[in-house]
């Protein structure tokens, strides 16, 4: 069955690094991978998209890697702050539905 | 202001009620979308609205029942449910079909319902 993976449930990092998060999936050929924020007690927000024929995507402090052969994309988020605490998800989709697959998040920790 | 509206945000229930969830989009999108979200689970896709028409009920126990009277209002009516259904309910939106017919998928949410079923 389809089955998508984020590398851990919560990641602690210190401000100011650079905060990686990871996004593994297993059975299933995403035509597109998106990234989501989600803060306590509210609904995810949309941060970026990567199709499926893109390598690597930014918006300003954010990068998205897409490796379709090791089936995996990365988060990055540089010079982290703080207020980038939040619960990260990863979800998937495909050419022929309407349906998006989402992994169960990272909680990431920025302290100062 | 996402965009999307959701109501109520908190719901306590009995077991025997029969209550409704609300949610209105505001971003002129065709497709509309149920999701129930646990802890420590992922964001579990319930139904999806495109067009006022259903194309995907993801083996949701008929308890939970959907109603979209038009591409800016989803519904769901709630019967008989269990102390397990206590989760967060939210509704999504998006913007499926593009011109060109390239689509993106990217959704967005309301605040949530939290419901609790006792």
């Amino acid at each position: 069955s389809q089955k998508i993976e984020q590398n851990s449930e919560a990641l602690n990092i210190q401000e100011g690094k650079t905060a990686t998060l990871t996004c593994n999936y297993t059975n299933y050929s995403p035509a597109y991978l998106q990234w989501y924020r989600q803060d306590p007690g509210r609904g995810p927000v949309f941060l970026l998209l990567i199709r499926e024929n893109e390598k690597e995507k930014r918006k300003e402090r954010l990068k998205v890697t897409f490796d379709t052969t090791l089936k995996q994309s990365l988060f990055h988020i540089t010079a982290s702050q703080p207020a980038d605490s939040a619960t990260y998800l990863c979800a998937l989709g495909s050419r022929n539905t309407d349906k998006l697959i989402f992994g169960t998040g990272t909680r990431l920790q920025v302290f100062p | 202001e996402t965009g999307v509206t959701q109501t109520p945000r908190h719901l306590v229930m009995g077991m025997t009620n029969k209550k409704s969830l609300k949610c209105e989009q505001h971003l002129g999108h065709n497709a509309m979308y149920w999701y129930k979200q646990s802890a420590k689970k992922p964001l579990e896709l319930m139904f999806v609205y495109n067009f006022k028409e259903q194309t995907e009920n993801n083996s949701v126990p008929s308890r939970f029942s959907p109603e979209c009277p038009n591409s800016s209002h989803l519904f769901l009516h709630l019967h008989t449910l269990q102390p397990e259904d206590s989760a967060l309910y939210l509704c999504a939106s998006s913007q499926t079909r593009l011109a060109g017919g390239r689509k993106t998928g990217e959704l967005f949410f309301g605040e949530g319902s939290r419901l609790t079923v006792l």
